[in-house]
């Protein structure tokens, strides 16, 4: 199968400041690239559409002056989680979409905000 | 609205049986489904596949569609322990389109007795 890797795996970081997280495909190139969000024992919650070298596409209801998406290269999205509060914790997983039809996760971040 | 449906569960089986899990969808055009096992606290893992009516087999996973019934299924034979996981069904409804997307079921929570 397809690796997706992720980093960092955990942060703890303060309420009002931001996050960074990348999600790298290490042995396939990804034009598409999701990030999901999941709280505990809930159902995963797609937050936005990561395309590159184009703008991101925001979910109903997702802040996109809050979660900043950028898709730099074909191997690299990063989700940056801008003036964090301690309702943004969670566990933020990304997805790279390879031609082949399939779509491998990484092995998601979890985020508390303190 | 898209939807993809499956049972909660727990889904209790005895070490050694089969296990079926099913899912159904409600958009007829949907080309491409997935199977996905999440263990509780990591991200989601793709086991299985499926474009075409029919069965596809791998391993010990045995995926079935049926697209007129709108249904597919993943059974898995001689369950272990380590299986004890919720199993996703996803589905493609866009599949080479614009967005790829993925609609998620709840999952199946499978848990297998010793």
């Amino acid at each position: 199968g397809a690796v997706v890797s992720q980093h960092p795996s955990w942060v703890i970081c303060k309420s009002g400041t931001s996050v960074k997280i990348e999600c790298r495909s290490l042995d396939f190139q990804a034009t598409t690239m999701f990030w999901y969000r999941q709280f505990p024992k809930q159902s995963l919650m797609l937050m936005a559409t990561s395309n590159e070298g184009s703008k991101a596409t925001y979910e109903q209801g997702v802040e996109k002056d809050k979660f900043l998406i950028n898709h730099a290269s074909l191997t690299l999205s990063t989700l940056t989680v801008t003036s964090a509060h301690p309702e943004d914790s969670s566990f933020y997983i990304c997805s790279a979409y390879r031609d082949t039809g399939e779509q491998y996760f990484g092995p998601g971040t979890r985020l508390t905000v303190t | 609205q898209k939807e993809v449906e499956q049972n909660s569960g727990p889904l209790s089986v005895p070490e050694g049986a089969i296990a079926s899990l099913n899912c159904t969808y409600s958009d007829r055009g949907s080309q491409s489904f997935f199977w996905y096992r999440q263990y509780s606290g990591k991200s989601p893992e793709l086991i299985m596949s499926i474009y075409s009516n029919g069965d596809k087999e791998d391993g010990r996973f045995t995926a079935q569609l049926n697209k007129a019934s709108q249904y597919v299924s993943l059974l898995i034979r001689d369950s272990q322990p380590s299986d004890s996981a919720t199993y996703l069904c996803a589905v493609n409804t866009n599949y080479g389109g614009a967005t790829n997307k993925l609609i998620f079921g709840t999952g199946t929570l499978l848990a297998v007795q010793p």
